[in-house]
């Protein structure tokens, strides 16, 4: 079965340090979507990828966030400088176009912030 | 900004015990999913409403959303340990399906 593949599954960094992150999408998937997700709460749109265009990106903090996905296929999102408030589980998730939002989701990665 | 409200925040309940939970909002919504999460892992979707009014059954898990397409609910039927995690709604609407996830609902069920 298709799986979004995500790495590292953990990150402990120093603040003031870059981080970033990778996403592989399911096959065929032209949206993909990274979100910031604090333990126990919902997650919260960073970004959104159709294909290689960023069509939603107003809640990432462009002063220290960055995202792209070059080929319109993989995606990384960075972090530099890092702040102990970055701490989270980052996810990735992507979907068919067309399939009324339904989207599937990588194991996410933990980012520790010391 | 659309916003999902779910409540309740927490359930805990002993194993074999019905529950149900809700998904509010003052927004339309194209089409409503529900996932639910094991800690330390992704959401995996559970399913997806498009038509107001809908029911899905998922063999102990029922869903449905509303007739205006703002409200879903998640019952559950004789609940297992297996059930326990955490159950997010998220809303699509938009030209580029942009999704907006709810408040969660942790479950624990008691063996």
């Amino acid at each position: 079965e298709a799986e979004v593949a995500q790495s590292p599954r953990y990150k402990i960094t120093e603040k003031s340090q870059a981080v970033a992150f990778w996403c592989d999408p399911i096959s065929g998937h032209a949206t993909l979507y990274w979100y910031r997700q604090i333990l126990g709460q919902g997650p919260e749109l960073l970004v959104q990828f159709q294909d290689e265009s960023v069509v939603d990106d107003s809640q990432l903090p462009k002063d220290r966030f960055s995202a792209e996905r070059l080929k319109g296929v993989d995606s990384t999102l960075k972090i530099q400088p890092a702040e102990l408030g970055d701490s989270a589980m980052y996810l990735c998730a992507s979907s068919f176009a067309g399939t009324s939002g339904s989207q599937y989701f990588g194991p996410g990665t933990r980012l520790t912030v010391t | 900004t659309q916003l999902l409200e779910q409540s309740p925040q927490f359930l805990s309940i002993q194993e074999g015990e019905n529950l149900t939970v809700y998904c509010n909002s003052s927004s339309v919504f194209s089409s409503l999913q529900w996932y639910r999460q094991e800690p330390g892992e992704g959401p995996v979707l559970l399913v997806t409403v498009v038509t107001g009014g809908e029911v899905k059954k998922l063999k102990r898990l029922t869903f449905q959303f509303g007739d205006a397409r703002k409200d879903s609910s998640l019952h559950i039927t004789a609940a297992q340990p297996g059930d326990t995690g955490l159950y997010l709604c998220a809303g699509s609407a938009g030209g580029y399906q942009k999704v907006t996830f709810g408040t969660g609902t942790k479950l624990q069920v008691i063996p």
